[in-house]
């Protein structure tokens, strides 16, 4: 059965660029996945789906400055021009015959 | 515009039963692929329960033989029946649809305590 990981936080300053992976079980890196953001006291919210290409397509209504990639077994988030609303919490998701797979999530703190 | 709106949460005894709704608008859950996902307190999301809109269902192995996914096609709403509740089910229930993979919508969920 495929596992994600993810490291369990990351932090970066306001304005920069940050990057989240989240990494596909071996034997798996075939797999796409979507990325969820989850903000403090509220409920999840979908990104995007990222393909293992590295191609994307984001949700409605999410800003230019989330963008996904590929590499191998690992899929990434980027978030450039960091604001003080992209503190939360970030899970990648993927699905099988019958099974839906969320990571652990990572805790992103703007500092 | 699609929404979710879960129901039925609350405060129940170890053992007991519960069953939440998620009615939804702007998409019809018998054409759909939808799930429950659960949050513990302090943790990270759980899959607990997806139904095909074929009507096949599947569940997480710390659900399976407790827990029972429906719907309702008249009343376009997706149920989530928990039996034998146990500490570990307290958490706050999402419903959501999976649109060919991925989670793309999610309701604001529902909390399950369960206590004595």
């Amino acid at each position: 059965q495929v596992v994600l990981t993810q490291s369990p936080s990351a932090s970066a300053s306001l304005g920069v660029s940050v990057k989240l992976t989240c990494t596909l079980s071996s034997g798996y890196k075939s797999y796409a996945i979507a990325w969820h953001q989850q903000q403090p006291e509220k409920g999840p919210r979908y990104l995007m789906k990222v393909n293992s290409d590295g191609s994307h397509r984001k949700g409605d209504g999410i800003p230019d400055r989330f963008s996904g990639s590929s590499s191998g077994a690992e899929r990434y988030l980027t978030i450039s021009s960091l604001q003080s609303e992209d503190e939360a919490d970030y899970y990648c998701q993927t699905w099988g015959t019958g099974i839906v797979v969320f990571g652990g999530g990572t805790k992103l703190t703007v500092l | 515009e699609v929404q979710l709106v879960e129901t039925g949460g609350g405060l129940i005894q170890p053992g007991g039963s519960l069953r939440l709704s998620c009615a939804a608008s702007g998409l019809t859950v018998s054409s759909n692929y939808m799930i429950w996902v659960r949050q513990a307190p302090g943790k990270g999301l759980e899959w607990v329960s997806l139904i095909y809109d074929g009507g096949n269902t599947y569940y997480a192995d710390s659900v399976k033989g407790r827990f029972i996914i429906s719907r309702d096609n008249s009343k376009n709403t997706l149920y989530l029946q928990m039996n034998s509740l146990r500490a570990e089910d307290t958490a706050l229930y999402y419903c959501a649809r999976v649109a060919s993979g991925p989670v793309d919508c999610w309701g604001q969920g529902t909390l399950v305590t369960v206590s004595s």
